[in-house]
Parts: structure tokens; sequence; C-alpha cells
């Protein structure tokens, strides 16, 4: 079975960097793009960004740009987001997804870390 | 961006009966369209992609159709496991957008 664990989720500043990490099991980690996907409190979904199975290539949402940086170590089997000026609206539940085959859509998902950004 | 709108934000129906949920692309998106169903307190659950297809193990009751702007999902016989937060995705454009969200309540 695919499970996805993310890890990393706190209470930061605003400001403040932070980087979590989703360790993947279950499937060929190497040979899957995968997305972090975000969810604020009482809101819908947002997707953040997204990489390429090998990580040489990079996607990012408009609200994230310059400030988050998605990368994955194959060798672990673990995807990573570091988050850098950090502010009030990026609190959310923080997915991450496994692509579909041949598609963007998301066939597995993680439990989710939250991340609030509060003084 | 690609701007996905859900109609309505919340359907009230009655269990054993059939739910219908719209969204709708602002531009083309092909058949690159999603569902998914989500639960308090759960992730997301793929329910649909292509547009069409179901996913692994969805009961037949749930069902897609649409394709370019105009997309369905219907349910029917509704259970009471059906009562959830559903949700389209299209993933033909970069960046991936989401509807809001449709709330679908017992009536």
């Amino acid at each position: 079975d695919v499970q996805l664990l993310e890890s990393g989720g706190t209470l930061v500043q605003p400001g403040g960097s932070l980087r979590i990490s989703c360790v993947a099991s279950g499937f060929t980690f190497d040979s899957q793009p995968m997305s972090w996907v975000r969810q604020a409190p009482g809101k819908g979904l947002q997707w953040v960004s997204a990489i390429s199975h090998n990580g040489g290539t990079t996607y990012y949402g408009d609200s994230v740009k310059g400030r988050f940086t998605i990368s994955r170590d194959n060798s672990k089997n673990t995807l990573y987001l570091h988050m850098d000026s950090l502010r009030v609206e990026d609190t959310a539940v923080y997915y991450c997804a496994k692509h579909c085959r041949g598609g963007s859509c998301f066939t597995d998902w993680g439990q989710g870390t939250l991340i609030t950004v509060s003084s | 961006e690609i701007v996905m709108t859900q109609s309505p934000a919340t359907l009230s129906v009655s269990p054993g009966e059939r739910a219908t949920l719209s969204c709708r692309a602002s531009q083309s998106v092909r058949n690159n369209l999603a569902w998914y169903q989500q639960k308090p307190g759960q992730a997301p659950r793929l329910l649909i992609y292509g547009a069409a297809t179901r996913a692994a193990g969805l009961s037949a009751r749930f069902s897609g159709s649409g394709s370019e702007t105009e997309f369905t999902l219907s349910i029917s016989s509704l259970q009471s496991e059906d009562f959830a937060v559903y949700f389209c995705q299209q993933y033909n454009i970069w960046p991936i957008t989401f509807g809001q969200g449709t709330r679908l309540e017992i009536k």
C-alpha cells in the first residue's frame, strides 16, 4: 500500500523559515512526480508546488513563488518543502500527494502536517 | 490561471436519492479534470480522473462526465458515507487549480 507520511509542521513566526518532509513507501518513488497541496483552516484546497520524478523540473503557485522550494531525495524516498519568508496566510495543513500516471491529478495523499504562522 | 467554479456551494439530498454536482472551468481543460471527496479531519480522496474514469475500487454509484469547461459528478443511491465535501481540480495547465468545493449534506 502507498504511504505518505509528512512531518515538520509547527508554530513559526511571520518572516521565519521551515522545512517539512514527506517520506514515501509502497511505490517506486523515483518514478513518480509529487506535489504539495495545502488547506487553510476551514478552507478549500490550494496546490502549492510540484516536482518531476528526478527533481529536474519544478512548478510553483504564484502565492509561494520565490519563497518556497520543493526538492526530493530519491535515495531516501523523501519529498521536501523549504519555506522562507512565511506569512500568516501560509497557515494551513500541508499535504504531500502522489501524481496519477500520465497526469497531475493525485492518487494518494498523506495525512498532512499543520503549519501555523503567528506571532 | 484557470478558475474552477463549483455549484452549488451546499447541496442537501436525502439518503437513497441522487446528487449532481457541477464544476465549470474558466477556459477549456479538455478532459484533465479530477474529483475528490474529503471528510472532516481526513485527507482528500481521489474519485474520478480524466473527467470520467473512476479511481480503483470506487463504487459504480459515482460517475463523472463532461469535457472542456463543463463537468458533472453524479452520485446515485446516496449512502451515509457519501455526505462530505467534494472538490474538482483541473490539471490541464499550470498552475493546478481546485474548485472551492461543494458540501453534500443530509436533507
